[in-house]
């Protein structure tokens, strides 16, 4: 069975300071991993996704995330918070062919400290 | 309009009222998703449409129906909810593969539901 675990419910960290989102995964068949972020009263948009080709994939607003086989991890990180990247953060799995299902963590709450 | 639309964005309603939730996606996607979110929980895939099949449904009780008369539309109707149905629930589309990789959700912004 798959299953992503995201450690920490919530985070912070002062602003200019780096950003690390921890993500954990399961899978029996190579993933493809997601990161989506959520904005108060808002649906979620997509970060980045890791789809087998560079392990290190570059996403929107600076943020990065490095797929990790022998860690089963898909961490995501920035080098400087900013204000706006204040937000919930979820890391998504998908790993059936031919399945719709794709399988989110709870969520990281990520607050920025001024 | 671009991108996928909720409304309501808000919907209180009683144990006993009939309401539909609506979403309509401009995106040129075949596949629609209805998600439910609730506090401490991971998001809760309840149907998928794709080609305005309904594809999935997980395990749903039936007082969620889901409708999707078209590519562009998709609707989610309640009838006798229950407290614990409260939640924001999401629409999401996205481009179907036909099984070969997997194409990125686009949400909505959701309707915050309150069963009172």
């Amino acid at each position: 069975a798959q299953s992503v675990t995201q450690l920490g419910s919530h985070v912070s960290v002062s602003e200019g300071a780096l950003v690390l989102l921890r993500c954990n995964y399961s899978s029996s068949v190579p993933p493809y991993l997601f990161w989506y972020v959520q904005y108060p009263n808002q649906g979620l948009q997509l970060l980045l996704k890791y789809t087998s080709a560079a392990t290190l994939v570059k996403g929107i607003n600076g943020f990065e995330a490095e797929f990790k086989k022998s860690e089963t991890s898909f961490h995501l990180t920035k080098p400087s918070a900013h204000m706006s990247d204040a937000a919930e953060y979820f890391c998504a799995l998908y790993s059936g062919a031919g399945s719709y299902q794709l399988t989110f963590g709870k969520g990281t709450k990520l607050s920025v400290i001024p | 309009e671009t991108g996928v639309t909720q409304t309501p964005r808000h919907l209180v309603m009683g144990m006993t009222n009939k309401k539909s939730l609506k979403c309509e996606q401009h995106l040129g996607h075949n596949a629609m998703y209805w998600y439910k979110q609730s506090a401490k929980k991971p998001l809760e895939l309840m149907f998928v449409y794709s080609l305005e099949e309904r594809v999935e449904n997980n395990s749903v009780p039936s007082r969620f129906s889901p409708e999707c008369p078209n590519s562009s539309h998709l609707f989610l109707h309640l009838h006798t909810l229950q407290p614990e149905d409260s939640a924001l629930y999401l629409c999401a589309s996205s481009q179907a593969t036909g099984g070969q990789g997997y194409s990125p959700l686009h949400f909505g912004n959701g309707t915050r539901l309150t069963v009172t």
